[in-house]
């Protein structure tokens, strides 16, 4: 099973800088990576997937890089209606893994 | 308009059995892979289960291997997750998931299992 981690836990940004988030995988996923953003009390939405390619109606300050093991989540400009947590997921192979997530607030 | 609304919620003793239903409307369930995602209180999300489109391909987590099966009637537009010998640790929100990684993805609401004596 791939183990996925993410850096840091919690993530406190002022509103309108930029937060970056990042992501490991214990064994290479190629570009095989997706990143949610869960609001509380909601489902997860999918914001990236094939670690860089927005999803329909993710907002351009939402970026994705990386590939391999190490890869990032840019929030340019943070919102207040970004304040999320945020997991990272890796589909390249079966079981599909989830990372812990990190959860980013206002400072 | 899309829904996927799952049922089966509540409460049951360690070592017993439940069965949750994902009714779909709005689209037809066989056109599409079919997920259990499911969320520990206040944890993360694991991935229990998944269902090719014609069923022939069905996979599991390590952790409900053998206790958990997903299956699917397309005649109801429905998915079932049966589990068996359940665990305190299964305790979580199980969301039904249309093709998750897709610009297709659609969440249920969720239904919660409390596994507990």
């Amino acid at each position: 099973e791939i183990v996925m981690t993410q850096s840091p836990r919690t993530l406190s940004v002022s509103p309108g800088q930029r937060a970056t988030l990042s992501c490991w995988a214990s064994q290479s996923v190629s570009s095989d990576l997706a990143w949610y953003q869960q609001k509380p009390g909601q489902t997860p939405r999918l914001l990236i997937s094939a670690a860089y390619t927005r999803a329909t109606g993710v907002p351009a300050r939402f970026s994705g890089s990386g590939s391999g093991t190490e890869f990032t989540l840019t929030i340019s400009g943070l919102q207040s209606e970004d304040l999320a947590v945020y997991y990272c997921q890796q589909y390249n192979s079966w079981p599909f893994t989830f990372g812990p997530g990190t959860k980013v607030d206002l400072k | 308009e899309v829904q996927l609304v799952e049922s089966g919620r509540g409460l049951v003793q360690p070592g017993g059995s439940l069965r949750l239903s994902c009714a779909a409307s709005g689209f037809t369930i066989s056109n599409y892979w079919m997920h259990w995602i499911r969320q520990a209180p206040g944890k993360g999300l694991l991935w229990v289960a998944r269902s090719s489109p014609d069923e022939t391909v069905t996979t599991y987590a390590d952790s409900v291997q053998g206790r958990f099966t997903i299956s699917r009637d397309n005649s109801k537009n429905t998915v079932y997750l049966q589990m068996y010998s359940l665990r305190a640790e299964d305790t979580a929100v199980y969301f039904c998931v249309r093709a998750p990684i897709t610009p297709d993805a659609f969440w249920g609401q969720g239904t919660l299992v409390t596994v507990s004596s």
